[in-house]
């Protein structure tokens, strides 16, 4: 099956400092990358959709200002954390829908997540 | 009101039995279901997905859809002990349209397999 790469898979930062997340399509062209955050026994959030070459979507009550994404590329969405804080610590996920992705067969291809500390 | 709900867990079932995993949501306009498992600390993992109303059956899982009563079910059968971990019932919208992959996900339900 196709693959999602993220990187880094984990990631330890001080307050106030940004961080970059990145997600890679590795075989596929991802035409749509959804950034999803999940707290420690909760389910997944969708914070925002990301399209090729276009602003990202975000969903309510998402800080666009402070959660930057970045789809600059068919092979690559950031995900930038802005002055982190420790409310911040989560697992952040991407996923990513492709341009010859058959629809019919409803993969949607998720990345291996990175796990972000803020102290 | 949560937008997808799932039965209250954690499920714990003998190894060889049945595990029953329940979820129900609220969008009539939901058209794409999918159930995921995830391990502790690890990414969702695609087990089914379903659109139509009516069973499919890949293995020892099978889906349910009911559509009328906005509901969706993942069966387990001959349950073994690497199938314990959370279970994540999503839904989406139309598989054709533009905001296909957009997941609306439930809370999860932990399963516990013993032998």
């Amino acid at each position: 099956g196709a693959v999602v790469s993220q990187h880094p898979s984990w990631v330890i930062c001080k307050s106030g400092t940004s961080v970059k997340i990145e997600c890679r399509s590795l075989d596929f062209q991802a035409t749509t990358m959804f950034w999803y955050r999940q707290f420690p026994k909760q389910s997944l959030m969708l914070m925002a959709t990301s399209n090729e070459g276009s602003k990202a979507t975000y969903e309510q009550g998402v800080e666009k200002d402070k959660f930057l994404i970045n789809h600059a590329s068919l092979t690559l969405s950031t995900l930038t954390v802005t002055s982190a804080h420790p409310e911040d610590s989560s697992f952040y996920i991407c996923s990513a829908r492709g341009r010859g992705t058959p629809r019919q067969n409803g993969e949607l291809f998720f990345g291996e997540g990175s796990r972000l500390t803020v102290l | 009101q949560k937008e997808v709900e799932q039965n209250s867990g954690p499920l714990s079932v003998p190894e060889g039995a049945i595990a029953s995993l329940n979820c129900t949501y609220s969008d009539r306009g939901s058209q794409s279901f999918f159930w995921y498992r995830q391990y502790s600390g690890k990414s969702p993992e695609l087990i089914m997905f379903i659109y139509s109303n009516g069973d499919k059956e890949d293995g020892r899982f099978t889906a349910q859809l009911n559509k009328a009563s906005q509901y969706v079910s993942l069966l387990i059968r001959d349950s073994q002990p690497s199938d314990s971990a959370t279970y994540l019932c999503a839904v989406g919208a139309n598989a054709g349209g533009t905001s296909y992959g957009k997941l609306t996900f439930g809370q999860g339900t932990i399963l516990t397999v013993h032998p």
